[in-house]
């Protein structure tokens, strides 16, 4: 069972701080590495994607990479009460294959 | 990214009664994936649906119960049939683009209610 693992929290920041989330995975093989924030009642919206180890900024979002510890980050600089979303960690071997999602962690930005 | 649409946004069914749900994309796309977002949990994929070939089920989803069809590129559609209340659920059309095709962008949704 290949599985995405990721703590649901709330995980609570003051604004302006940074919010560090963190996804860990099973399948060694993956290859393609997503974040994804949903806002309540609304849909999944792809923010980040990486595919090679090591660091990939975005405006204020860095989404790190270590595939020898399986494991997968999401950086948000200065956060915004905007930010405020649960944030979904994806994992897929690449290509046009089956994409797994981990349940979410919950971000909550207090102003 | 495509620009996907679905319809309905959502609906209120009676138990026993089908609803189809349709996903429409503004550019042709190889691969199309159905989901279903039970409260305050994540994505769970039902199917993969390829133009001009059968759709490919997950495991505990079957066609009896979720047929889908994949008329063309830019078209597909997902049946709920015989609904029971354990069928509520948003249902989420996706697209695979990007450059190695493994990013997926969602369509609004559909929130189904079944009484």
């Amino acid at each position: 069972q290949k599985e995405v693992e990721q703590n649901s929290g709330p995980l609570s920041v003051p604004e302006g701080a940074i919010a560090s989330l963190n996804c860990t995975y099973s399948d060694r093989g993956s290859q393609s590495f997503f974040w994804y924030r949903q806002y309540s009642g609304k849909s999944p919206e792809l923010i980040m994607s990486i595919y090679s180890n090591g660091d990939k900024e975005d405006g204020r979002f860095t989404a790190q990479l270590n595939k020898a510890s399986q494991y997968v980050s999401l950086l948000i600089r200065d956060s915004q009460p905007s930010d405020s979303a649960t944030y979904l960690c994806a994992v897929n071997a690449g290509g046009y294959q089956k994409v797994t999602f981990g349940i979410g962690t919950k971000l909550q930005v207090i102003p | 990214s495509a620009v996907i649409s679905q319809k309905p946004s959502r609906d209120i069914c009676q138990r026993g009664t089908s609803l189809t749900i349709q996903c429409q994309v503004d550019s042709q796309v190889t691969m199309m994936f159905w989901y279903r977002q039970q409260p305050g949990q994540s994505l769970t994929l039902i199917a993969t649906a390829n133009q001009g070939s059968e759709a490919t089920y997950e495991s505990g989803f079957v066609i009896d119960k979720f047929p889908i069809s994949r008329p063309n590129l830019t078209f597909s559609t997902l049946t709920v049939s015989n609904m029971s209340p354990e069928d509520s659920s948003i249902y989420l059309c996706s697209v695979g683009a990007g450059a190695v095709g493994s990013e997926q962008y969602f369509g609004p949704g559909t929130r189904l209610t079944v009484t």
